[in-house]
């Protein structure tokens, strides 16, 4: 079966400061490869999403970025975080020519 | 433009009520899914029911259906004799049939509390 992963669950970071998220999917190859943030108490904004190796599309631009060192992983960075990057990121993946998408259990960031 | 409307932003019902959770549906395509999500406290989204556009048939699993009525461009969900363990916020969300990806839009969201 598939499961998905994503560390850390929480994080505390200063404004200005790095950030790195990751995100890995086991028991599929090739998924497409997605990121979310939901702001407090509103819905879901999709930031990135890769259907490859090294091939990343941006919905939203801002201060992050996002990358795909190998099949199954998917990074979320930024190189100096912002108040307003506050909140819920979520990973998710979904099989070539399925449309559901199954999300990760989410890392809650908040910018201090 | 695709859009999903959920104008129910919070609903409180008490245990064995049942409770129906609407959801309006804007595209242009005539090849389209529809999916619900359930948000529990924890936070990870849950894969709840995937439609696709050329299925009305409506659909029932347990104590939740769906109703998806095209005329209406309409998704809704309905949860029968409803339990405490059913609070959480559910999202409905459309998809259109793009070539190698599948991006999900989603609605604000309903929250759905259940009291004992």
């Amino acid at each position: 079966s598939q499961t998905i992963h994503q560390w850390p669950a929480t994080l505390v970071q200063p404004v200005g400061s790095p950030l790195s998220l990751e995100c890995t999917v086991e028991g599929t190859s090739n998924p497409n490869l997605y990121w979310y943030r939901q702001a407090a108490g509103r819905g879901l904004q999709l930031l990135f999403y890769s259907v490859g190796i090294g091939q990343i599309s941006s919905e939203v631009p801002q201060n992050l970025s996002a990358s795909r060192p190998q099949d199954r992983q998917f990074i979320l960075s930024s190189k100096k975080l912002l108040l307003s990057d506050s909140g819920f990121y979520l990973c998710a993946w979904s099989r070539e020519g399925k449309y559901e998408q199954y999300f990760g259990p989410g890392t809650r960031l908040t910018v201090t | 433009a695709q859009k999903v409307t959920q104008a129910q932003t919070e609903i409180s019902v008490v245990e064995k009520e049942d409770v129906t959770l609407d959801c309006v549906y804007e595209t242009r395509d005539t090849t389209y899914y529809l999916f619900w999500y359930k948000q529990p406290p924890s936070g990870e989204l849950v894969f709840l029911i995937r439609r696709n556009s050329f299925d009305e048939q409506n659909e029932i699993s347990g104590r939740y259906s769906w109703n998806f009525q095209k005329s209406t461009s309409s998704f809704n969900f309905t949860i029968t004799a409803s339990q405490v363990v059913d609070s959480a916020v559910y999202f409905c969300a459309l998809s259109e049939a793009w070539i190698n990806t599948d991006k999900l839009i989603f609605g604000t969201g309903t929250r759905l509390q259940v009291f004992p």
